[in-house]
């Protein structure tokens, strides 16, 4: 248990769907990330929340579109995805710069 | 820019063998070092981290790692592999900001 959570932990959704993913902490960190893992490819950052600013997109296509509502809460939202986004998606929440990330457990998604 | 390679995605040892898995860092200033542990289907855990404090880290389930700076290295050791070892491992690396950046990752498989 490392204090962030993570629900749904399984997903599988239409190309048509919406849905949303959840992501909570209450450890006091400042920081939120989600990542994409999937196999055979390095993890990948996605997003990063400072204080409840967008501090960083690493060219996610639009059908992702996260939130951050306050600092212990993060949101995936999730529009129109393709098969090729079936991933492991975890969220980290970290203190501040140069401390260590707290992972969630991930939500294996699929897309059909 | 930072980064991180980990070099061999596969390692294999025998059972109370020493497990030594490499990473290499990139960075223009003194980085913050950390190895992650993964096992299936679950999130990332910590294992070690390095904060410009000691140079060689002592971490949980008797890992430790070294930082070289002339090297620009953090090698993760064990001296002695155990089953529950076999799990998948991650480098990251993070300077004054809030990014935070993996190796590839490389799995370890422990021979009975």
């Amino acid at each position: 248990e490392t204090g962030v959570t993570q629900t749904p932990r399984h997903l599988v959704m239409g190309m048509t769907n919406k849905k949303s993913l959840k992501c909570e902490q209450h450890l006091g960190h400042n920081a939120m990330y989600w990542y994409k893992q999937s196999a055979k490819k390095p993890l990948e950052l996605m997003f990063v929340y400072n204080f409840k600013e967008q501090t960083e997109n690493n060219s996610v296509p639009s059908r992702f579109s996260p939130e951050c509502p306050n600092s212990s809460h993060l949101f995936l939202h999730l529009h129109t995805l393709q098969p090729e986004d079936s991933a492991l998606y975890l969220c980290a929440s970290r203190r501040r710069e140069n401390t260590e990330a707290f992972f969630g457990q991930g939500t294996r998604l699929t897309v059909v | 820019a930072q980064s991180v390679t980990q070099l061999g995605s596969h390692v294999s040892v025998s059972e109370g063998a020493l497990v030594l898995l490499r990473c290499n860092y990139s960075s223009s200033v003194p980085p913050y070092l950390f190895w992650y542990v993964q096992y299936p289907n679950q999130g990332l855990q910590l294992l070690l981290k390095y904060t410009s404090a000691a140079t060689l880290v002592k971490g949980i389930n008797g890992f430790e790692a070294e930082f070289k700076k002339s090297e620009t290295s953090f090698h993760l050791t064990k001296p002695s592999a155990h089953m529950s070892d076999a799990a998948e491992y991650f480098c990251a690396v993070s300077l004054n900001d809030y990014k935070l950046s993996f190796g590839a990752g490389t799995t370890v498989t422990v021979r009975a």
